[in-house]
């Protein structure tokens, strides 16, 4: 069965540090999303791309978080310098362009972040 | 700005004991509302699609509907496996992909 991927799925670090968090979508899906999570809430995206384009970061902080789609697979989510309320799960999702009908988006893993 | 709000925030119930958990949603165009299960630790995984008022899906022992306000997530004779946070979201007209999460329900089933 295909499946998100995601590494590391598990990331301690301390404060300034810099992490980087990888995915890999289900084949063939064109679009690819990140989303953050902090413990007993719901995700939130932080980017979406649409093959190697970036069509919604209007919610990443964008003085220390920066994505990466370069070749319209796999991403790259960078957070430099970490800080203390990072600490979260960061999950990756993909979905199939289906036209103007909603599709379903099928989550990873995550990865666990803890900034110390 | 789309908003969800889910109701209980929790809810334990005996084995085979049947209930129903609530997502209230403002959105403006509903394009999809989206239920999915997330145990400890790891991602979401996908259970339904709703598009319209008045559609209804099943799998298993989860049954999902949809209103213009709302939709319920019905669990019927539930087993201690079911147990979960259960997230909806809605995606719409104006917010592209973008899925706007409520902040779930933790389920736990006693045997």
């Amino acid at each position: 069965e295909a499946e998100v991927a995601q590494s590391p799925r598990y990331k301690i670090t301390e404060k300034s540090q810099a992490v980087a968090f990888w995915c890999d979508p289900i084949s063939g899906h064109a679009t690819l999303y990140w989303y953050r999570q902090i413990l007993g809430q719901g995700p939130e995206l932080l980017v979406q791309f649409q093959d190697e384009s970036v069509v919604d970061d209007s919610q990443l902080p964008k003085d220390r978080f920066s994505a990466e789609r370069l070749k319209g697979v796999d991403s790259t989510l960078k957070i430099q310098p970490a800080e203390l309320g990072d600490s979260a799960m960061y999950l990756c999702a993909s979905s199939l362009v289906l036209g103007a009908r909603s599709n379903e988006q099928f989550f990873g893993p995550g990865t666990r972040l803890t900034v110390l | 700005e789309d908003q969800v709000t889910q109701s209980p925030e929790a809810l334990r119930l005996q084995e085979g004991e049947s209930s129903s958990l609530n997502c209230s949603y403002t959105v403006s165009g509903l394009r999809g509302l989206f239920w999915y299960r997330q145990d400890p630790g790891k991602g979401p995984e996908f259970l339904f699609t709703l598009y319209s008022a008045g559609e209804e899906k099943e799998k298993e022992r989860l049954k999902a509907t949809l209103t213009k306000k709302e939709s319920f997530l019905h669990i019927t004779a539930p087993k201690p496996e079911d147990s979960a946070t259960y997230l909806c979201a809605v995606q719409g007209e104006t917010s592209g992909s973008r899925l706007t999460f409520g902040e779930g329900t933790q389920l736990t089933v006693n045997p």
